[in-house]
């Protein structure tokens, strides 16, 4: 059973196009991450959210954390070659010695100029 | 910053042989390390997490006989795959953490590993 489920799976658009991933779970995480991860290397952190509704910009990346604090999503505007690339988002659990991350399959997005 | 380094950083091995993968955090002591599993296109799946002087807890389904975790110091852990088979062949990741209080994971570059 799959904790995080992303949407969409894959997602081809053209530069200068808006796109929104949306990252959901029927559990509640203590705090959600946004990674992005290139071909052949380890996945980089974009963003932590940690509040409910809460809303972070980074640059053009805008990630919201859902109310309940169960779902998530990243919005990139006016997409660009170079945000291609896997996002993942990851939820934290537990705490203490127990804390880990839970992955979503990811969302494999490329940008064509 | 917080850099974590892997090596090697693509392996090809033979069938029966076993693999050590090692785990350095660079600039900081980590107290957590964590091995992940990543087969083509998909997401990183948790393999065990490791503190550094005891045993690592592994996730169900992994085998603790089979892919062996050491974290002797603060600095390095190893993840040793024994008695490799090609369906053992994948991407590994290890990332490390300052912390047991829920901190950043800080993601090595990944381990290709191929078995013949």
């Amino acid at each position: 059973t799959q904790l995080l489920e992303q949407s969409p799976q894959f997602l081809s658009i053209q530069e200068g196009e808006n796109l929104t991933v949306y990252c959901n779970s029927s559990s509640v995480f203590s705090s959600l991450q946004w990674y992005r991860q290139e071909p052949g290397e380890g996945p980089v952190l974009l963003v932590t959210v940690v509040t409910g509704g809460e809303v972070k910009k980074l640059k053009r990346l805008t990630f919201q954390f859902g109310d309940a604090r169960k779902d998530s999503s990243l919005h990139i505007t006016a997409a660009q070659p170079g945000d291609t690339g896997l996002y993942l988002c990851a939820g934290v659990m537990g705490g203490g010695s127990n804390y880990k991350l839970t992955f979503g399959k990811g969302t494999l997005l490329t940008v064509n100029p | 910053g917080a850099v974590v380094s892997q090596h090697p950083s693509r392996v090809i091995c033979k069938s029966g042989t076993s693999v050590k993968i090692e785990c350095r955090s660079l600039d900081f002591q980590a107290t957590t390390m964590f091995w992940y599993r990543q087969f083509p296109k998909q997401s990183l799946m948790l393999m065990a997490t490791s503190n550094e002087g005891s045993k690592a807890t592994y996730e169900q389904g992994v085998e603790k006989d089979k892919f062996l975790i050491n974290h002797a110091s603060l600095t390095l852990s190893t993840l040793t795959v024994t008695s490799a088979h090609p369906e053992d062949s994948s991407f590994y990741i290890c990332s490390a953490s300052r912390g047991t209080r829920g901190e950043t994971q800080y993601f090595g570059p990944g381990t290709r590993l191929l078995v013949l």
